[in-house]
């Protein structure tokens, strides 16, 4: 079975500043999907990024990014200029491919400090 | 365009009586999920259905039953509750029947078996 860990139960960061998440997991398949939902105090899952393990390259989306390694199955979140309404519970999570059973990790929650 | 809507969003039951849950995509994704969230933990996958009659079981389905009633709409029901069952419920949607999509999830149900 697939195992996703966060190894990070809280973090906090000044505005503006640049924090990184972890996430490392463990699997014995060849691809496979890699994700990071946001979970506001609103409850609402976002998804924030997305990574196919396929693809060497590391996925970006504006002010969020990842390092993926996928030897070492590490699957890291960058979030540069911090910002306050990134306070929330930030998940990690695994897809097998071609699967509909998502694995979550337990969170990290992420406080921005003004 | 509501996207993934869930309803109640907040339930009070005695131990032993049964409810359903409901929710509703207006996206014509085909596949649809449940999870439940515990303190501490992340998202657990109860039941999915990869397109509309079919369902099948994830991580946690003990204690739950599904219906995926049409395209849009998929029930989760709760036969005789327990207060192991105290949890936040939520529903998702993705486009694709394999998974490999992101997962658009609802707002939540807060679930209390007292």
């Amino acid at each position: 079975a697939q195992t996703v860990t966060q190894s990070q139960p809280e973090m906090s960061v000044q505005e503006a500043e640049t924090v990184t998440l972890s996430c490392t997991y463990d699997t014995s398949e060849n691809n496979y999907y890699l994700f990071w939902y946001k979970q506001p105090p609103s409850r609402q899952m976002i998804l924030v990024i997305r990574q196919e393990a396929y693809k060497q390259q590391n996925a970006t989306e504006n002010r969020f990014s990842v390092n993926f390694q996928k030897a070492a199955k590490s699957f890291s979140l960058k979030i540069s200029d911090s910002q306050l309404g990134d306070t929330a519970m930030y998940f990690c999570a695994f897809m097998k491919l071609n699967n509909n059973d998502m694995r979550f990790g337990a969170g990290t929650r992420l406080t921005v400090k003004p | 365009n509501a996207g993934v809507t869930q309803t109640p969003k907040f339930q009070v039951l005695k131990t032993g009586q049964s409810m359903t849950l409901q929710c509703a995509q207006d996206m014509n994704h085909n596949s649809m999920y449940w999870y439940r969230q515990d303190p501490g933990m992340g998202l657990r996958l109860i039941y999915y259905s990869a397109s509309e009659g079919t369902t099948d079981k994830g991580e946690v389905p003990n204690g739950y039953n599904v219906s995926r009633l049409n395209k849009r709409e998929f029930s989760l029901r709760l036969e005789s509750a327990a207060p192991s069952q105290t949890s936040v419920y939520f529903c998702a949607s993705s486009p694709a029947s394999s998974g490999k999509e992101t997962q658009y999830f609802g707002p939540g149900t807060r679930l209390l078996v007292l």
